[in-house]
């Protein structure tokens, strides 16, 4: 059952442009929104989180905005780096905890 | 280097055969996760242990077992390894003990190949 549908699966990005990875999800009794970081060969890493009662929340080039009433959360990167080369995973917390499908980023130098 | 430490790396069995995957956190956190990463499909929850002495099923856990052998350790095993268990694991904590509380901490994963 795929409580949180995220997209583009890839994305190419080149240097200093801005990298926008979307979340949709269904039901509303969720109430943290988080995102992963994962690089080859790694486990994911907490990058951002945010709570439904605030509309975005940044930290340095990453922003995460919150749109409830349309279920929507998405990840902004700004001045987008060759070491931002990931794949980025929303997720939600609730009865149980569910990942996205995963976005493959890749910054072109 | 603290955090969650997963054994072994890598792993090919056989169909049929058994085996367990071990992971261990030193950050005294309350619960501990294990998860399979596929292809297209994310990450899925297989078992959680919200706390010492307890287990749960997730969303996937037909052909697994696990043990929260104390505060530290939670396994993951594979009593009969099928192809389709072929995966990449993944061992994760939290300080709480909510079952659908996000995981803070992963380990490096195991990669596991059933021929």
């Amino acid at each position: 059952q795929q409580q949180v549908k995220q997209s583009p699966q890839s994305l190419i990005v080149q240097k200093g442009g801005i990298s926008i990875i979307n979340c949709a999800y269904e039901n509303t009794a969720f109430d943290y929104f988080p995102w992963y970081q994962q690089f080859p060969g790694k486990g994911p890493a907490l990058l951002i989180a945010i709570r439904p009662d605030v509309s975005e929340k940044k930290e340095g080039r990453f922003t995460i905005s919150f749109n409830k009433s349309a279920k929507q959360f998405s990840l902004h990167i700004m001045d987008s780096q060759p070491g931002d080369s990931a794949t980025y995973f929303c997720a939600h917390t609730g009865n149980q905890f569910y990942f996205g499908t995963g976005t493959s980023l890749t910054v072109i130098p | 280097n603290a955090g969650v430490t997963q054994t072994p790396k890598f792993q090919v069995l056989k169909t049929g055969q058994s085996m367990t995957l071990q992971c261990a956190q030193d950050m005294n956190h309350n619960s501990m996760y294990w998860y399979r990463q596929d292809p297209g499909m994310g990450l899925r929850l297989i078992y959680y242990s919200a706390s010492e002495g307890t287990t749960d099923k997730g969303e996937v856990p037909n052909g697994y077992n696990v043990s929260r052998l104390n505060k530290r350790e939670f396994s993951l095993r594979l009593e009969s390894a099928a192809p389709s268990q072929t995966s990449v694991y993944f061992c994760a904590s939290s300080i709480d003990g909510q079952p659908g509380s996000q995981p803070q901490h992963f380990g490096d994963g195991t990669r596991l190949s059933i021929l």
